[in-house]
């Protein structure tokens, strides 16, 4: 069974730009999640795609949108960077989006705004 | 609303050492909590969760969790700390928010394993 997989695993930008972060959820999950986490912090809720529709979305503004394709993976898209948007970008796959399931990680795309 | 609270930003324990992790959570519904390990520069690994099954809830590497309701607690323990456990360790909750369920994690605590 292949987990989740996260690319690129690092890039470099300057303020401004527009990036593209890509996930690949395990096989059989349908909902993939995306967290932010800053130096020293705990991750942070962006947003939540099932079935292809956002199902929910964190305290983050309109330049942070995501895809999920049909076969589940997914994408986060970041408009206009800025450099606090500097950060380890983890995106989790489930089964589903219910209280019980347990969200399994991907290593995470390291994003650095210079 | 659902929170965590992760006492202690770093942890020291020598080698052998028994490992004692805080996490308190505040929720007004049932909870459903998670550990999670972080080694540098990798994602989040499952340690354990509690999904109301069992109070004490084992799991990989030697580490174990106890639910406490009475303290709203979910400390992570290991009996005899290894070198490779140092690393980053997250406790989460499961909230939701408007019908979408997400993690809410702590702001996690660094453990340092001493020879």
């Amino acid at each position: 069974e292949t987990g989740v997989t996260q690319s690129p695993t690092h890039l470099i930008k300057t303020r401004g730009q527009q990036v593209t972060l890509r996930c690949s959820s395990q096989s059989g999950h349908n909902t993939v999640s995306w967290y932010q986490q800053a130096l020293g912090q705990g991750p942070q809720f962006i947003f939540q795609y099932y079935r292809e529709e956002e199902n929910g979305r964190g305290n983050f503004p309109p330049r942070f949108s995501g895809l999920q394709f049909p076969n589940y993976s997914s994408e986060l898209n970041v408009n206009a960077l800025e450099l606090d948007d500097s950060a380890l970008y983890l995106c989790a796959s489930s089964k589903g989006g219910t209280k019980q399931e347990t969200q399994y990680f991907g290593p995470g795309t390291r994003l650095l705004v210079l | 609303a659902q929170s965590v609270t992760q006492l202690g930003s770093h942890v020291s324990v020598s080698e052998g050492a028994l490992v004692l992790l805080r996490c308190n959570y505040s929720s007004s519904v049932p909870p459903y909590l998670f550990w999670y390990v972080q080694y540098p520069n990798q994602g989040l690994q499952l340690l354990l969760k509690y999904t109301s099954a069992a109070t004490l809830v084992k799991g990989i590497n030697g580490f174990e969790a106890e639910f406490k309701k009475s303290e709203t607690s979910f400390h992570l323990t290991k009996p005899s700390a290894h070198m490779s456990d140092a690393a980053e360790y997250f406790c989460a909750v499961s909230a939701t928010t408007s019908g979408t369920y997400k993690y809410i994690f702590g702001t996690g605590t660094r453990l340092k394993v001493l020879a």
